[in-house]
């Protein structure tokens, strides 16, 4: 069965710094999605994209934030400066067409140290 | 907010039926009802959507009230492995820029030996 695939699966940086989450969405899907979720708390909606641009976001994805989907295969959350509060699970999820349930990658543990 | 209401916490005893119901009193006439699953912060893990008609699946069977308030989401015979928090999410079938899915606390589901 296809999956969403998300590494590194754990990530520890330290504050100030840039990550760069990757997500391997399934090959013939064309929405892309990063929710995260911070320990004990909802999963929360950050962004989708499609057709190469991000169609909706959410407060959470301020300036520090931008996702990009550089060759076709690739799709990355990027954090320009991490901050202790961004510490959480970060999910990629893809889906074939509008309306479809995601299917979700087992997440990147993020730490911010 | 989610736009729905879910028992916090739910036992069932290994191979017999867990029913998990799903308030959505405000719901549209647009909006489909999903189900998704989430085992120990493993990726989220879709099962089942419909929109007015009970659907049924390899997972699970969804049954959607006449006037749409409400729905249950069914496991015909729940396994240990089946034990996981369940998310009942409402979302426009047709998503334009509203894409997100918005997630409550859900339904920890535990099945007992």
């Amino acid at each position: 069965e296809p999956e969403v695939t998300q590494t590194p699966s754990h990530q520890v940086t330290q504050m100030g710094q840039e990550v760069i989450l990757r997500c391997v969405p399934i090959s013939n899907h064309l929405y892309f999605y990063w929710y995260r979720q911070i320990l004990g708390q909802k999963v929360e909606f950050l962004v989708s994209f499609y057709n190469n641009e991000i169609s909706e976001k959410s407060e959470i994805f301020d300036d520090q934030f931008s996702v990009e989907r550089p060759d076709g295969s690739n799709f990355t959350l990027k954090i320009r400066s991490t901050k202790l509060e961004d510490s959480a699970m970060y999910f990629c999820a893809s889906s074939p067409e509008d309306g479809y349930g995601y299917t979700f990658g087992s997440g990147t543990r993020l730490t911010v140290v | 907010d989610a736009k729905t209401t879910q028992p916090p916490s739910m036992d069932c005893a290994e191979g017999r039926a867990a029913n998990l119901p799903c308030n959505h009193s405000t719901i549209s006439g647009n909006e489909y009802v999903y189900w998704y699953r989430q085992i120990h912060s493993q990726g989220p893990q879709y099962i089942i959507h419909g929109l007015k008609n009970n659907e049924t699946n390899e997972m699970a069977s969804l049954i959607i009230t006449e006037d749409r308030k409400s729905s249950t989401l069914i496991l015909p015979h729940a396994t240990l492995r089946d034990t996981a928090v369940y998310y009942c999410i409402v979302r426009p079938s047709s998503a334009g820029n509203n894409r997100k899915l918005i997630w409550g606390l859900g339904t920890s589901l535990a099945v007992n030996p």
